[in-house]
């Protein structure tokens, strides 16, 4: 099965820290990935996306970058977190082929920045 | 710029009742729609995925219909059970051809439903 994680599940940081969020999928091969953002009364937001390794692109400019180190392997970072950064993050990839590009995501990061 | 819009935000509804939730979008240039539920605290669950050139899909009591020329698509709940309180999102992406090669998906701010016994 086609499953992806996403750690930690829960953060507590202080402004002005860093921050790492890690996504990792199991089960597929070159898949395309993604990073949301869903903040308290607001829609979910497309952050990054990643085509292959070390390949990157932005939606919105923002605190944060993303990487790619590895095929199945997709990092949210910050060097310093504002109060805005808080929110909660997830991670998705999609499916093409005959599953029409299908999307699906991983169980998310709650992220409070204090 | 593509816009969607779900109605209504919210809906509270005894156990048993047949719903219908509704998700509009500007652009009819849609390549195709995806419906999610999310519970509280957790991430999205694909529930039904309609490419640009179907109608409708089915899962279970689920159906979901398009109609891309009016840029509307419902969610059809049969037979409501507690078990599906959540809140349940609409997005819609456009060609990966015409996207740099991902799915982008623009969201729906979610319709929140209860389902009570």
């Amino acid at each position: 099965s086609q499953t992806i994680h996403q750690w930690p599940a829960t953060l507590v940081q202080p402004v002005g820290s860093p921050l790492s969020l890690e996504c990792t999928v199991e089960g597929t091969s070159n898949p395309n990935l993604y990073w949301y953002r869903q903040a308290a009364g607001r829609g979910l937001q497309l952050l990054f996306y990643s085509v292959g390794i070390g390949q990157i692109s932005s939606e919105v400019p923002q605190n944060l970058s993303a990487s790619r180190p590895q095929d199945r392997q997709f990092i949210l970072s910050s060097k310093k977190l504002l109060l805005s950064d808080s929110g909660f993050y997830l991670c998705a990839r999609n499916v093409g082929g005959g599953r029409g590009n299908e999307q699906f995501f991983g169980p998310g990061t709650r992220l409070t920045v204090l | 710029k593509q816009e969607v819009t779900q109605i209504p935000a919210a809906l509270s509804v005894p156990e048993g009742e047949n719903l219908v939730l509704n998700c509009s979008f500007t652009d009819s240039a849609i390549y195709n729609l995806q419906w999610f539920r999310q519970d509280p605290g957790k991430g999205l669950t694909s529930l039904l995925l309609i490419q640009s050139s179907q109608r409708e899909q089915t899962s279970g009591r689920l159906n979901a219909s398009l109609d891309k020329s009016s840029g509307r698509s419902t969610l059809y709940i049969a037979a409501s059970q507690p078990g599906d309180s959540a809140t349940y999102l609409c997005a819609v992406s456009r060609s990966p051809l015409f996207s740099g090669g991902y799915n982008k998906l623009i969201f729906g701010a979610g319709t929140r439903l209860a389902v009570h016994p």
